[in-house]
């Protein structure tokens, strides 16, 4: 069965330094994963996806992951923080096509300080 | 711009009404979805739909049920709302694998949410 676990529910930063948010997955074939954000009062939106080309994923905002199959992990980081990074991070994990049975972590919220 | 849009952001329900959420979504995606959110526990997978009428139970269906008459419309129901259904109510759209491009397969696009409190 698929998994994701998020280690840390929350992260605190302060502005201009390294963003990590892990992300540790389970699953029996290869998977497709990705990470939503999710800013106060609004629905998630799609940071970046790995469908099994590169294994370093770029995204939206100067984030980026690295798929690691040895380890199967899916960390999210980003080299310098910024105010407008505050917001709550989902790493998420789907086998097969169309969607279907997209399981989600329980979610990381990113504190970012002056 | 907005894709998918969900009727009512608040809602306030009396435990045992009957309680309707609507999402239409404008991108002709055959998937749609609903989710529930709550913290520490992300979000989950109440029910989800890859056609007219064809609907299929998530991880917690108990206590729900969903509707879908026409391709863009997807509503779920609350049959008797109860105080632990009480959470942040997410509608989401994808396209079918195959039927989209390459770059938006297996993306779900969300709705804003729904907020609802049931006292």
């Amino acid at each position: 069965a698929q998994s994701v676990t998020q280690l840390g529910s929350h992260v605190s930063v302060s502005e201009g330094a390294l963003v990590l948010l892990r992300c540790n997955y389970s699953s029996s074939v290869p998977p497709y994963l990705f990470w939503y954000v999710q800013y106060p009062n609004q629905g998630l939106q799609l940071l970046l996806k790995y469908t099994s080309a590169a294994t370093l994923v770029k995204g939206i905002n100067g984030f980026e992951a690295e798929f690691k199959k040895s380890e199967t992990s899916f960390h999210l980081t980003k080299p310098s923080a910024h105010m407008s990074d505050a917001a709550e991070y989902f790493c998420a994990v789907t086998l097969g096509g169309g969607g279907f049975k997209t399981i989600f972590g329980a979610g990381t919220r990113l504190f970012v300080k002056a | 711009d907005v894709k998918v849009t969900q009727s009512s952001r608040y809602l306030v329900k009396r435990t045992g009404e009957k309680v309707f959420l609507e999402c239409v979504q404008d991108m002709d995606h055959e998937n749609m979805f609903w989710y529930r959110q709550d913290p520490g526990l992300g979000l989950r997978l109440i029910y989800f739909s890859y056609d007219v009428k064809m609907k299929e139970k998530g991880d917690i269906p108990e206590g729900y049920s969903v509707s879908r008459e026409k391709k863009e419309r997807f509503s779920l129901i609350l049959e008797s709302a109860s105080t632990n259904q009480t959470s942040m109510y997410l509608c989401a759209s994808s396209f079918r694998w195959g039927s989209g491009t390459v770059s938006g397969a297996n993306v779900l696009t969300f709705g804003a949410g729904s907020r609802l409190t049931v006292l």
